[in-house]
């Protein structure tokens, strides 16, 4: 089972400021099957990002994706107050299974 | 604009069984995979398991197996997933997840979750 680290657990920011979510698998993740999930609380997660850097249907392009292999990054070039929120990754290359989330709260 | 309806919150008794339903309304069910996904209070997101209509195929996550049954009724675009042996641990909240492409297992559509409660 490929195991995925994110980190850090939480970011403490302020809106406007530049964030950078990084997620570690420990394997090498199959043809960079990698997505990225915005959860907010009582909500479901949302698709953001798949394929490591592709972007989902209606998302900002202040979201990002990149990385291949082993590490892989999700970041927000410009944090708005709607994206105080936890993010996942998650591995589709082997089964699935899903990083532990960090969480982006307000300074 | 597909959508997934899960069903309500249920309170089941340790050892016993509960069916959470979904069903999707838009797009051809047949064509696309549906997963299950679950969040214990306060904790990340764990992959059950998932089914594909079109190939007639179902995964399980390791954990799971034996212990989950996930089917799908075409007739009413409606998937379910079971799972038996309840445990207080298996408090969740489970949710019902669109597999768009069913080669490639991204969830794009989530359903609002169904909260399981295991109490005596």
């Amino acid at each position: 089972e490929i195991l995925l680290t994110q980190s850090p657990g939480t970011l403490s920011l302020s809106p406007g400021e530049r964030v950078t979510l990084s997620c570690r698998a420990s394997q090498s993740v199959s043809s960079n099957y990698l997505a990225w999930y915005q959860q907010k609380p009582g909500q479901a997660p949302r698709l953001l990002v798949h394929g490591a850097s592709r972007r989902a249907t209606g998302i900002p392009d202040r979201f990002s994706g990149s990385g291949s292999g082993t590490d892989f990054t999700l970041t927000i070039s410009r944090l708005e107050p709607e994206d105080f929120a936890v993010y996942y990754c998650q591995q589709y290359g082997s089964s699935v299974t899903f990083g532990g989330g960090t969480k982006v709260e307000i300074k | 604009q597909v959508q997934l309806v899960q069903s309500g919150a249920e309170v089941q008794k340790p050892g016993s069984s509960v069916k959470v339903s979904c069903k999707a309304s838009g797009g051809t069910f047949r064509n696309y995979g549906i997963s299950w996904v679950r969040q214990a209070p306060g904790q990340g997101l764990e992959w059950m398991a998932g089914t594909t209509p079109i190939f007639g195929t179902t995964n399980y996550a390791q954990k799971f197996q034996g212990r989950v049954t996930i089917t799908a009724d075409e007739s009413t675009s409606t998937a379910y997933m079971e799972l038996s042996s309840l445990r207080y641990e298996d408090t969740a909240v489970y949710y019902c997840a669109r597999v768009l492409m069913v080669n490639f297992w991204y969830f794009d559509v989530w359903g609002r979750g169904t909260l399981v409660t295991v109490s005596s």
